[in-house]
């Protein structure tokens, strides 16, 4: 198993670009969850899903879209990017109702100039 | 609102000082509390579920325990390896997300 993978590793984006962070896990997890993290802040949610074709909103959403048409992937865009988005953005899976349990990925370090 | 609030902030510790994290929660109802580490320019890495008050886990150095108003991770006999930040997050039975605190970066010096 992979378990949760984020491409790309790092990414410079100039103001006003727009962008798609990718997540994908292989274990068939049904919960999934998009997480920036920021110097003094903590992780802060963004946006979930508790299935395909399910999500809902986090503390921080505005910006960002996610959509989840397979159990597999959950990709996390930047409509517009803005320098307030620069952080480092991390995916996470679980099994919803066994344990919650979060397996994260490794991470997405996000600049904007 | 839910909250959780760690403290200290930072703690440096000689290999085999034991020493305690504190991990203050507010929530509506605790579903379940959670001990995470996180090494430098990693993703967080599963340590501990907690559920009641009362409840204790252990791992190796790590012990995490729980009462109605805060968990405490214990570490005896910490080694240099030990050297990570320390998350702790709660989940309520009305919501499907996590709050997460801002951490306890441990430093332990041999």
């Amino acid at each position: 198993n992979a378990g949760v993978t984020q491409t790309p590793k790092f990414q410079v984006l100039k103001t006003g670009q727009s962008m798609t962070l990718q997540c994908a896990q292989d274990m068939n997890h049904e919960y999934m969850s998009w997480y920036r993290q920021d110097p003094g802040m903590g992780l802060r949610l963004i946006h979930y899903s508790v299935g395909a074709g399910i999500t809902d909103q986090g503390e921080v959403p505005n910006g960002y879209n996610v959509s989840r048409s397979t159990t597999e992937d959950f990709p996390l865009r930047l409509l517009s990017a803005a320098p307030s988005q620069t952080s480092v953005y991390f995916c996470a899976s679980s099994q919803r109702e066994i344990t919650y349990e979060q397996y994260f990925g490794p991470g997405t370090r996000l600049t904007v100039t | 609102e839910d909250q959780v609030t760690q403290s200290p902030e930072a703690l440096r510790l000689q290999e085999g000082e034991s020493s305690s994290l504190n991990c203050s929660y507010t929530v509506s109802g605790l579903r379940g509390l959670f001990w995470y580490r996180q090494d430098p320019g990693k993703g967080p890495e599963f340590l501990f579920t907690l559920y009641s008050a009362g409840e204790e886990k252990e791992k190796e150095r790590l012990k995490a325990t729980l009462t109605k108003k805060e968990s405490f991770l214990h570490i005896t006999a910490p080694k240099p390896e030990d050297s990570a930040t320390y998350l702790c997050a709660v989940r309520g039975w009305d919501t499907d997300k996590l709050i997460f605190g801002t951490g306890t970066r441990l430093q332990v010096f041999p």
